[in-house]
């Protein structure tokens, strides 16, 4: 069975400090995989997207990154943290014909 | 881009209550989900939709893909306390490898017990 795993669960920053996030994918090979960053506001903002190992497409211009090193390993990144990177990230897998599958997300709070 | 509007925003019913939704767009879509979250987790996928027309059910869920491929709704039948969360859907268009989806808004359900 595929399943999605995300870390860390929660994390506290201060403003103008790295980071990473990681998800990872178990069960299946060559996945597509999703960022989506969602505000307390509740919509669902697709940040970055995977169809293979470096391969990655950027929907919103920002301060973040995303890399794919290996097949089922997606990372988030970013050089410097912003207030507004605040947010639940959530990353999500496809699977069956084209069906999203998400992980159970990051909290990240930047001070 | 391609929005989905969704409706209610938020609904809060008595317990045993059924429980209406949907989404409508201006662009046509290939695929309808509806997902389910709760506070703090990722959202859960409930009911996939694949072809204009089909009506799929879930336990007490049930979806519909319109007829148009621009709207889909989704009922809850004699809602309990742990139907409580947001309730997004999403459209695919489709056409490519990416898969990406369009999400509605959400809608916020609070069931009283």
């Amino acid at each position: 069975s595929q399943t999605i795993h995300q870390w860390p669960a929660t994390l506290v920053q201060p403003v103008g400090s790295p980071l990473s996030l990681e998800c990872t994918v178990e069960g299946t090979s060559n996945p597509n995989l999703y960022w989506y960053r969602q505000a307390a506001g509740r919509g669902l903002q697709l940040l970055f997207y995977s169809v293979g190992i470096g391969q990655i497409s950027s929907e919103v211009p920002q301060n973040l990154s995303a890399s794919r090193p290996q097949d089922r390993q997606f990372i988030l990144s970013s050089k410097k943290l912003l207030l507004s990177d605040s947010g639940f990230y959530l990353c999500a897998y496809v699977a069956g014909y084209n069906e999203q599958f998400f992980g159970p997300g990051t909290r990240l709070t930047v001070l | 881009g391609q929005q989905l509007n969704q409706s209610p925003q938020s609904m809060f019913i008595q317990e045993g209550e059924d429980v209406s939704m949907n989404c409508t767009s201006s662009s046509i879509f290939n695929t309808w989900l509806w997902y389910k979250q709760e506070p703090g987790e990722g959202p859960v996928l409930l009911i996939a939709l694949y072809k204009a027309g089909e009506l799929t059910s879930n336990g007490r869920l049930t979806a519909q893909f319109g007829i148009t491929r621009k709207d889909s709704f989704l009922n809850i039948s004699a809602s309990i306390p742990s139907d409580v969360g947001i309730y997004f859907c999403a459209g695919e268009l489709s056409g490519g490898s990416n898969y990406k989806l369009t999400f509605g808004k959400g809608t916020l359900l609070t069931v009283n017990p």
